[in-house]
């Protein structure tokens, strides 16, 4: 069964607003990974934050976690129309294996 | 570097025939891993490997064979193909995990996938 589950499952907004990605997991991680995907295109790694971080920034990309909840967050500020895509949570375990969610459907108006 | 290169992009077969979908990376990395993208499914993990001659199964092995015999190559091989395989492929390769923890580790990078269409 698949670790990450992203909520909401789609999500419509303004541009130059921020869009915010929830993700629960069930059990132990190393790390959790959060990508990003055009339509029709492969996987584009994003940020990766580690089990013993809390916060982690990257442009304009802020990713928690809270390893007590089992959950993880990704916010895009100041978002813009090439922000659309498809955007996955992923949880990378003990055991190698990497694990998505279904995804977050962000779609950015101009 | 080309990363992952994934070959064919697109490939329609009958039922009952089989193929190979071939998987290659030029960064030196240990770990290999084969996904497939269904519709409001994510991606689902079907084989992966820790290095070269080793492999074990992900989520939805059944139907799907592969081997490493170089770090460089994990190719997938559909035996007698289903419409249920009916999907997108995507190949990933990265570091282990042993050999991230000390470095900086960029995550995994993903091939641009095969269509595959089972009739």
């Amino acid at each position: 069964s698949q670790q990450g589950e992203e909520d909401p499952q789609a999500l419509s907004i303004q541009e130059g607003e921020n869009a915010t990605m929830n993700c629960s997991y069930k059990t132990s991680i190393n790390n959790l990974q959060w990508y990003r995907q055009n339509s029709g295109r492969g996987l584009v790694h994003l940020i990766l934050i580690r089990s013993n971080e809390r916060e982690k920034h990257s442009g304009r990309l802020r990713v928690t976690l809270d390893t007590s909840k089992k959950s993880s967050s990704l916010l895009i500020t100041a978002s813009r129309a090439a922000d659309t895509a498809s955007y996955f949570c992923a949880v990378d375990g003990s055991n190698y294996k990497l694990t998505f969610g279904k995804g977050t459907l962000l779609t950015v108006n101009p | 570097n080309a990363g992952v290169t994934q070959t064919p992009k697109f490939q329609v077969l009958k039922t009952g025939q089989s193929m190979t979908l071939q998987c290659a990376q030029d960064m030196n990395h240990e770990y290999m891993s084969w996904y497939r993208q269904d519709p409001g499914m994510g991606l689902r993990l079907i084989h992966y490997s820790v290095g070269a001659g080793i492999t074990d199964q992900g989520e939805v092995p059944n139907g799907y064979n592969v081997s490493r015999s170089t770090t460089e190559d994990f190719p997938l091989r559909l035996l007698s193909a289903a419409p249920s395989q009916t999907s997108v492929y995507f190949c990933a390769s990265s570091y282990s995990q042993g050999t991230y923890m000390g470095a900086l580790f960029r995550g995994y990078t993903f091939g641009s996938g095969t269509r595959l269409t089972v009739v």
